[in-house]
């Protein structure tokens, strides 16, 4: 089934560094999101980018969409201690209703 | 402020017995989310519900069931069927039944087996 994947599994970097995580997904969709989770907490939706965008902003947040080689990144720049959480990708498959969520890249940032 | 509630936030469980999770929100949402997280892994959808009195299985609904009677509120019994239940589960909503609808999550029950 349809699913995104997101790649590294885990990441370390200094605070002020910039974090890049990547999500490929496998079939066509309507939407990508981001969502963020705090260890023991809920995911928090971060952003949403549409299948006919290439690029979106939210803050320090720069997210992309490449639907011909079906993947997508989330760039977090100048990246604080508070940033420390797991980060999701999540798509639709067009015509269904159901939202797939990947495994997760691990971001954790030393002060 | 508007959010969504999910109670008891660790919930232990012995063998044989049925244990209800609560998930309760206020932000007028129709649809509604069930789903269970294992260890470093991601989410995987139990039960979902569009409207009210109306629900369907999700990826992994076999030893689960729910209800949905009110808009507000969507219940998820774990059964004594669920031979692994120990996990994070969560609880989501979304405004539409339109699947392309940022998701509201809960902070989560975390259920353990005596």
């Amino acid at each position: 089934s349809q699913q995104g994947e997101e790649d590294p599994q885990a990441l370390s970097i200094q605070e002020g560094e910039n974090a890049t995580m990547n999500c490929s997904y496998k079939t066509s969709i309507n939407n990508l999101q981001w969502y963020r989770q705090n260890s023991g907490r809920g995911l928090v939706h971060l952003i949403l980018i549409r299948s006919n965008e290439r690029e979106k902003h939210s803050g320090r947040l720069r997210v992309t969409l490449d639907t011909s080689k079906k993947s997508s990144s989330l760039l977090i720049t100048a990246s604080r201690a508070a940033d420390t959480a797991s980060y999701f990708c999540a798509t639709d498959a067009t015509g269904g209703f159901k939202t797939i969520f990947g495994a997760g890249t691990r971001l954790f940032v030393k002060a | 402020d508007g959010g969504i509630t999910q109670s008891p936030k660790y919930l232990f469980r012995k063998e044989g017995q049925n244990v209800t999770l609560s998930c309760e929100q206020n932000l007028n949402h129709d649809a509604m989310y069930w789903y269970r997280q294992d260890p470093g892994q991601g989410l995987r959808l139990i039960y979902y519900s569009q409207i009210v009195n109306d629900f369907q299985k999700g990826d992994i609904a076999e030893g689960y069931s729910v209800s949905r009677e009110k808009k507000e509120s969507f219940p998820l019994t774990v059964t004594s069927a669920q031979k692994n239940p120990t996990a994070f589960y969560l609880c989501a909503s979304s405004p539409h039944r339109d699947s392309n609808q940022p998701q509201h999550f809960g902070d989560g029950t975390r259920l353990s087996i005596l």
